[in-house]
C-alpha cells in the first residue's frame, strides 16, 4: 500500500531558526513529490515539486530533497519568518495518476 | 487561487438532506478534482474529471455524486447516503505537469 508519512505533526521554532520538515513514502516508484503549504482554513498552495529523475528544487528560501532509495523527502526552510507558520502537506504521484497525502506538519513561528 | 472559486465557504446539512458544493474554474483547465480533509489525515480523492461529460471515481466516493456538464464546473453533491460528511471539501485543478495543483478555498461542511 502506498503511504505518505510526515513526522512531527506539530512544530514550533522561534523567528529566524532554520529547520527541515520530513516527509516518508513507502514505495519508491514515485513519478514526483509536491510540497504544498496549507493556511488555517484555506486550499493548498503549491511550493516545490521534484520530479523523481532530480534530487532536489530550490524557491527562494525554500529547498526541498529527493530521496527515492530511502524513500525520504525533506522541505529546508532558511530563516524562518512568523508569515511561514501554516501546514505543509506533501503529497506523491504514483503510477495510478492520483496523488498520495501526507497528514502534515503544523508549523508555528513565533517572534 | 484566483481562477478557482469554491462556494459556500461553509454548508450545514440536516439528516437526510443531499447538498450541493460549487466548484468553477475560469483558467480553461481539463481536469478537476474533488478531494475531503478530516483533522489529522491527509486529503482524499473523491471524484476527478479529465474532460467534460466523464468522470471517475476516487478512493471515498461511496455517498458522493458529480456532474461535469460544462469545463468551467465540477459541483459535488454529498447525499443522504454519507454517514459522516463533516469535513472539510477542497476542489483542485490540473497544473503544470498534469496533476493537482491549483486549489480552491475549500468549502466546510458541518452537520445540524
Amino acid at each position: 500500500k502506498q503511504e505518505v508519512t510526515q513526522i512531527p505533526a506539530a512544530l514550533s521554532v522561534p523567528e529566524g531558526e532554520n529547520l527541515v520538515l520530513n516527509c516518508s513514502f513507502t514505495d519508491s516508484a514515485i513519478y514526483n513529490l509536491q510540497w504544498f503549504r496549507q493556511d488555517p482554513g484555506k486550499g493548498l498552495t503549491s511550493l516545490l515539486l521534484i520530479q523523481s529523475s532530480q534530487r532536489e528544487q530550490t524557491s527562494g528560501r525554500l529547498n526541498a530533497s529527493l530521496d527515492k532509495s530511502s524513500g525520504r523527502s525533506t522541505l529546508y526552510i532558511a530563516a524562518s519568518q512568523p508569515g511561514d507558520s501554516a501546514t505543509y502537506l506533501c503529497a506523491g504521484l504514483y503510477n495510478t495518476d492520483k496523488l498520495i497525502f501526507g497528514t502534515g506538519t503544523r508549523l508555528q513561528v513565533f517572534p | 487561487d484566483g481562477g478557482i472559486t469554491q462556494s459556500p465557504k461553509y454548508l450545514f446539512r440536516k439528516e437526510g438532506q443531499n447538498v450541493t458544493l460549487s466548484c468553477e474554474q475560469n483558467l480553461n483547465h481539463d481536469a478537476m478534482y474533488w478531494y475531503r480533509q478530516d483533522p489529522g489525515q491527509g486529503l482524499r480523492l473523491i471524484y476527478y474529471s479529465q474532460i467534460v461529460n466523464d468522470f471517475q471515481k476516487g478512493d471515498i466516493a461511496e455517498g458522493y455524486s458529480v456532474s461535469r456538464e460544462k469545463k468551467e464546473s465540477f459541483p459535488l453533491t454529498v447525499t443522504s447516503a454519507q454517514k459522516n460528511p463533516t469535513a472539510f471539501y477542497l476542489c483542485a485543478l490540473e497544473g503544470a505537469w498534469n496533476q493537482p495543483q491549483h486549489f480552491g478555498d475549500g468549502t466546510r461542511l458541518s452537520i445540524l
